[in-house]
C-alpha cells in the first residue's frame, strides 16, 4: 500500500510569487491535513479537508489556502511567498470515519516539501 | 486549548543508556496523546499512543510512554539506546477533526 506523497520534495521561490504543493493521500483516506514546520515556530497546523470540505483552520493569513479532490487529493497554495514562508510542509491523511468520533485516528505523513523562499 | 509541551530541546545519552524524552499536557478532558519521530528531512512516523486503555503503552522500536494523570504527564523511555535512535522526537494531542498540537520538539543525540 503506498504511503502519503508529496510533490514536489524541494522548491525554491522568490519573494512575491506564489507556490503550489500536491498531497496524495494513502488509498481510502478521506481526511488531508496540512502543517508547516520552522526551526523556531515548530510544527504547526495550517489546515484539514475531509470529503472536498475544509473542517478545521490553523491561525495563518489568508495567502495559505488549500483545497482538496472528489479522489481525496488535495493541494495547498501559498501566495505572495514571504522569506518567512520558508519551511517544510507536511501532508498528513487519516482514514477517519464517516460518523461519531475521529479522534485518537493515527495521522501518516508524507515525507514533506522543503520549500526556500529567496 | 490543550498543549503539550518538551521539556529539553536537546537530550544527550550515551549508546546502551537509558532514555528518557518528558512530554507534558495540559486538557482539561481526558486527551489522546501521541509520540512521533522524524528522522533528517523526513515525514514523522508514529511510535506510539495513548489511548486510555492501558496507562502503560508500547511502542515501535522498543519505546514505551507511561500516562500519569496526576503528573499530566506522557513521558517517552527506551531502556537501552542504539545509534539508530538519534531522531527528533515530538509529543502531540489530538484536538479533533484531525487537528495535531505538538510540543517544540527533543532532539535525541546518540553517543558511541
Amino acid at each position: 500500500k503506498a504511503g502519503v506523497t508529496q510533490t514536489p520534495r524541494y522548491l525554491i521561490k522568490t519573494r512575491g510569487q506564489q507556490v503550489t504543493l500536491s498531497c496524495s493521500p494513502i488509498s481510502g483516506h478521506r481526511s488531508v491535513s496540512w502543517y508547516q514546520q520552522t526551526p523556531g515556530q515548530g510544527l504547526q497546523f495550517l489546515f484539514e479537508y475531509f470529503s472536498e470540505t475544509q473542517r478545521n483552520k490553523g491561525n495563518f493569513p489568508g495567502r495559505f489556502s488549500g483545497r482538496q479532490f472528489s479522489n481525496s487529493r488535495s493541494e495547498m497554495n501559498v501566495s505572495t511567498l514571504e522569506l518567512g514562508d520558508s519551511a517544510l510542509y507536511l501532508c498528513a491523511s487519516s482514514l477517519v470515519p464517516p460518523t461519531g468520533n475521529d479522534m485518537n485516528t493515527e495521522a501518516f505523513f508524507g515525507q514533506g516539501t522543503r520549500l526556500t523562499v529567496v | 486549548a490543550q498543549s503539550v509541551t518538551q521539556l529539553g530541546s536537546h537530550v544527550s545519552v550515551s549508546e546502551g543508556a537509558l532514555v528518557l524524552l518528558r512530554c507534558n499536557y495540559s486538557s482539561s478532558v481526558p486527551p489522546y496523546l501521541f509520540w512521533y519521530v522524524q528522522y533528517p528531512n523526513q515525514g514523522l512516523q508514529l511510535l506510539l499512543k495513548y489511548t486510555s486503555a492501558a496507562t502503560l503503552v508500547k511502542g515501535i522500536n522498543g519505546f514505551e510512554a507511561e500516562f500519569k494523570k496526576s503528573e499530566t504527564s506522557f513521558h517517552l523511555t527506551k531502556p537501552s539506546a542504539h545509534m539508530s535512535d538519534a531522531a527528533e522526537y515530538l509529543c502531540a494531542v489530538d484536538q479533533g477533526a484531525q487537528k495535531l498540537v505538538f510540543g517544540q520538539g527533543t532532539r535525541l543525540t546518540i553517543n558511541p
